[in-house]
């Protein structure tokens, strides 16, 4: 089976650079997805990776290492409203299967 | 706006009563899934229809089923609730093309909130 690993929280103040870091043991692995979900609402889609390397969509940024089955997302600027549970998620068996990582408070100090 | 659209938002039920959700889509994906969710838990993955395809995750308990009537439309049916199955039930879509993997993008309904006394 599947297995993924995030910190359950994280804690920093507005202006500065947060990691959330996710490790993973799956077969037939496909690729990382990064969701946010604010308290209440749905998880919205941030950013997706296949391959090694860095993706970067304005303050948000996610690496992956397969080799390492590690990926991590970077905020930055960090901003109140950036408060929120991030949960990544991975495509395995070979593109069949959809599982979300048990996920990361993140909390926005002012 | 394209949207995916879950009613009601709120749904109370008695132990034991079947109850049914309802998801649909203007997306016009052709992959709609449903998700559990408990407080402070990750979303788990009941099952998913690609197309017409039924898929069912191995550790889904059978009082839970889905109907999907035609490309818009899927429903969540629990045929008896137990209080363990309070939670948040969230629909998402995505776009699958034929023979490629699942795809990461998934879009979310509000989500149906379910309590069950």
């Amino acid at each position: 089976g599947q297995s993924l690993e995030q910190p359950s929280e994280v804690t920093a103040v507005e202006g500065a650079i947060v990691q959330i870091n996710c490790t993973y043991q799956t077969s037939g692995f496909y690729g990382l997805s990064w969701y946010q979900q604010h308290d209440g609402g749905a998880p919205t889609f941030l950013s997706y990776n296949a391959l090694d390397g860095l993706e970067e969509t304005g303050r948000f940024s996610s690496f992956l290492s397969r080799s390492d089955s590690y990926g991590y997302l970077l905020l930055q600027e960090l901003q109140m409203k950036d408060s929120a549970s991030y949960f990544c998620a991975v495509i395995d068996n070979y593109g069949q299967n959809f599982v979300f990582g048990p996920g990361t408070r993140l909390s926005v100090l002012p | 706006d394209a949207m995916v659209i879950q009613n009601p938002r709120y749904q109370v039920t008695q132990f034991g009563k079947p109850v049914t959700l309802s998801c649909s889509q203007t997306l016009n994906h052709n992959v709609m899934y449903w998700y559990q969710q408990k407080s402070s838990q990750a979303p788990k993955l009941l099952f998913h229809y690609y197309d017409k395809d039924f898929n069912n995750e191995a550790d889904t308990p059978d009082n839970f089923q889905s109907r999907r009537p035609n490309t818009s439309f899927c429903f969540l049916d629990i045929r008896s609730p137990g209080l363990g199955d309070a939670a948040m039930y969230l629909c998402a879509t995505s776009i699958r093309t034929s023979g490629g993997p699942l795809n990461n993008e998934q879009f979310f309904g509000p989500g149906t909130r379910l309590t069950v006394l």
